[in-house]
């Protein structure tokens, strides 16, 4: 039993390459969350998914995309990286209203 | 929007205190809080849930009491120990129709407990 996985778990891009970013949940549970986390700025939301087949815009989308593959997975695309989005990417997942389960991270740089 | 703030940013103690951090939102329409820990390069761990119509929660050594009118939560930490250095994040739930279920974070408190 895993939990929550994310890969890679560093990555460095070049300004203007796209990447995705994995995540994965072996919790059932049906909702699942993509944040990032800057020093001082604490964590933010990205995207979320409340159910297999819906996404909605959290607090920072401009950017990213998402796609909700299934109910296990959550991966947030990046089209064209650019420097501001050098940060820690941390995926969520929760049973809905509870206790949220996050994974390791990925700590991606872009140059 | 919910606003929540974490005091002190920092704090640094000797083994063996009883410590007390703080957590406070502007808005009182919360599903839960929740407190979490972050060691260095990691993700986070979750510590304890407070469902809004709870007062308070405890395991071990961690204490956490919410005042959901007052928009005030303080997680207590008995008999500090060097393990317990990492950076406790504090979050509510928002109960509200459009951000129902967001979680919204804190800064953080970074702890550090000295031998």
């Amino acid at each position: 039993n895993a939990g929550v996985t994310q890969t890679p778990k560093f990555q460095v891009l070049k300004t203007g390459q796209s990447m995705t970013l994995q995540c994965a949940q072996d919790m059932n549970h049906n909702s699942m969350y993509w944040y990032r986390q800057d020093p001082g700025m604490g964590l933010r939301l990205i995207y979320y998914s409340a159910s297999e087949g819906t996404t909605d815009k959290g607090e920072v989308p401009n950017g990213y995309n998402v796609s909700r593959l299934n109910k296990r997975e959550f991966s947030l695309r990046l089209e064209s990286a650019a420097p501001s989005q050098t940060s820690v990417y941390l995926c969520a997942c929760s049973g809905g209203g509870t206790e949220q389960y996050f994974g390791p991270g990925t700590r991606l740089t872009v140059t | 929007k919910q606003e929540v703030t974490q005091i002190p940013a920092a704090l640094s103690v000797p083994e063996g205190e009883n410590l007390v951090l703080n957590c406070s939102f502007t808005d009182s329409a919360i599903y839960n809080l929740q407190w979490f820990r972050q060691d260095p390069g990691k993700g986070l761990t979750s510590l304890l849930l407070i469902q809004s119509s709870q007062r308070e929660q405890t395991s071990g050594r961690l204490n956490a009491s919410l005042d959901k009118s007052s928009g005030r939560s303080t997680l207590y930490i008995a008999a500090s120990q060097p393990g317990d250095s990492a950076t406790y994040l504090c979050a509510v739930t928002s109960d509200r129709g459009s951000t129902l279920g967001r979680l919204y974070f804190g800064r953080g408190t970074q702890l550090t407990v000295w031998p």
